[in-house]
């Protein structure tokens, strides 16, 4: 059974500030997505990663897919209020095995 | 602006009713999804569609069933609804191939009491 964790579970920031959150695994991926869920929405697609080492910046975003392709980071720059939501990571493993991860859930502050 | 539809946002039935949940999708995808989400267990997939008439279990199939007799529309039903069948519920659709994104809808919120 593949163990896919996010972390933190819950962050908190002042806008303005810098938060970076992590999707792990013990198993490889052949592919990774992150998605953003505002609250009472669906999760809407942030980027797709497939390559080992791959960063990917999506305006004050930056997405990292680990060299081993076993974990992922989310960077956010400047965060601001509308960064508040839930990020999830989706990831495609052996077998074409689809799981998504608990989430992180980010509160922006005014 | 392309979109999935789910045809309820809030939804609040009696135990033992069958449910039905609707999605429709406006993109020609060929894959259909449902998911439940709760908290502290994440998007758990309930059954997946591939094309018309077909149809995957996903990892909680258990006292759901789904229907897809249109390329556009994938049904989700709760043959007798239960207590802990109480979950937000999102459809999504893709492309065929299991490395695009998903589109999903804005979820149906189900309350069985």
């Amino acid at each position: 059974t593949q163990l896919l964790e996010q972390s933190p579970q819950f962050l908190s920031i002042q806008e303005g500030e810098n938060l970076t959150v992590y999707c792990n695994s013990s198993s490889v991926f052949s592919s990774l997505q992150w998605y953003r869920q505002e609250p009472g929405e669906g999760p809407v697609l942030l980027v797709t990663v497939v390559t080992g080492g791959e960063v990917k910046k999506l305006k004050r975003l930056t997405f990292q897919f680990g060299d081993a392709r076993k974990d992922s980071s989310l960077h956010i720059t400047a965060a601001q209020p509308g960064d508040t939501g839930l990020y999830l990571c989706r990831v495609k493993a052996a077998g074409n095995k689809l799981t998504f991860g608990g989430g992180t859930r980010v509160l922006v502050k005014p | 602006d392309v979109k999935v539809t789910q045809s309820s946002r809030y939804l609040v039935k009696r135990t033992g009713e069958k449910v039905f949940l609707e999605c429709v999708q406006d993109m020609d995808h060929e894959n259909m999804f449902w998911y439940r989400q709760d908290p502290g267990l994440g998007l758990r997939l309930i059954y997946f569609s591939y094309d018309v008439k077909m149809k995957e279990k996903g990892d909680i199939p258990e006292g759901y069933s789904v229907s897809r007799e249109k390329k556009e529309r994938f049904s989700l039903i709760l043959e007798s609804a239960s207590t802990n069948q109480t979950s937000m519920y999102l459809c999504a659709s893709s492309l065929l191939g299991l490395d695009y994104g998903y589109t999903f809808g804005s979820g149906t919120r189900l309350t069985v009491v």
